[in-house]
C-alpha cells in the first residue's frame, strides 16, 4: 500500500527558510495537499494542488514536487508558524486518502 | 463563507455506537465531497472516509470497513458520521472537512472537531 513519510521534526530559526519533506512513491504524479495544525485546533489547508495556496493563506509558503519528495517551503519563518504539518495525497489505487504522519515544526 | 458546525462532545461506553453530525452553512454543502477524519490524542491524522453529498456515494477506509456509516441529508446541509462496536482505541478527535473546491482534492474547509471519549 502507498505510504507518505515525513520527519518527525524540523527545526528553524526565525526569518530563515523551513523545507518539509514529503516522501511517497512517485509522488511527483499525484496532487499533494499540505495542512497546518495548531494545538487544539482543527487542521488548515495552506497549499493544495502541489503549488497553490488557498484564499488568506500567506505567500511566505509554497510547496513543489519532484520525483519521490514533496516539499512544503515556509520562507521568513516567525514564531506563528509554529506548528504541526501533514501532506496528503489521494490513492488512485485504493481509493483512499492518506496523511503523510506529520512533522513538528519547531521555531527556535 | 463556508462554516461547517459539528454535534458537541460524547461519551461513550465500550461496545456503544456514536453519531456525529456536520452542518454547513449556506449554499455550501452539494455538490462537493465531505471527508471524516479524526485524531486520537497525541497522534496523526488518520482519514475514515469521505461522502458525495450529491449521490450519497461513499469510500471508506478499508480499516473502518463494517463499522462505519456515513450519510447526508441535503434538505438541512448535514452530514453525518456513525461509528459502531466503539473500544477505547477509538477515543479521538472527530473532524468533518469539506473539499477546498469543485476541481481540488484538498479539504479546505474544517469543522471544529467532537471529542468521542469511549470509557467503561
Amino acid at each position: 500500500s502507498y505510504v507518505l513519510t515525513q520527519p518527525p521534526s524540523v527545526s528553524v530559526a526565525p526569518g530563515q527558510t523551513a523545507r518539509i519533506p514529503c516522501a511517497g512513491n512517485n509522488i511527483g504524479s499525484k496532487s499533494v495537499h499540505w495542512y497546518q495544525q495548531k494545538p487544539g485546533q482543527a487542521p488548515v489547508l495552506v497549499v493544495y494542488d502541489d503549488d497553490d495556496r488557498p484564499s488568506g493563506i500567506p505567500e511566505r509558503f509554497s510547496g513543489s514536487t519532484s520525483g519521490n519528495t514533496a516539499t512544503l517551503t515556509i520562507i521568513r519563518v516567525e514564531a506563528g508558524d509554529e506548528a504541526d504539518y501533514y501532506c496528503q495525497v489521494w490513492d488512485t489505487s485504493s481509493d483512499h486518502v492518506l496523511f503523510g504522519g506529520g512533522t513538528k515544526l519547531t521555531v527556535l | 463563507q463556508v462554516h461547517l458546525v459539528q454535534s458537541g462532545a460524547e461519551v461513550k461506553k465500550p461496545w456503544a455506537s456514536v453519531k456525529v453530525s456536520c452542518k454547513a452553512s449556506g449554499n455550501t454543502f452539494s455538490g462537493y465531497y465531505m471527508h471524516w477524519v479524526r485524531q486520537a490524542p497525541g497522534q496523526g491524522l488518520e482519514w475514515m472516509g469521505r461522502i458525495n453529498t450529491n449521490s450519497g456515494g461513499t469510500n471508506y477506509a478499508q480499516k473502518f470497513q463494517g463499522r462505519v456509516t456515513m450519510s447526508r441529508d441535503t434538505s438541512i446541509s448535514t452530514a453525518s458520521m456513525e461509528l459502531r462496536s466503539l473500544t477505547s482505541d477509538d477515543t479521538a478527535v472527530y473532524y468533518c472537512a469539506r473539499i477546498y473546491s469543485s476541481s481540488s482534492g484538498g479539504m479546505g474547509f474544517w469543522g471544529q472537531g467532537t471529542l468521542v471519549t469511549v470509557s467503561s
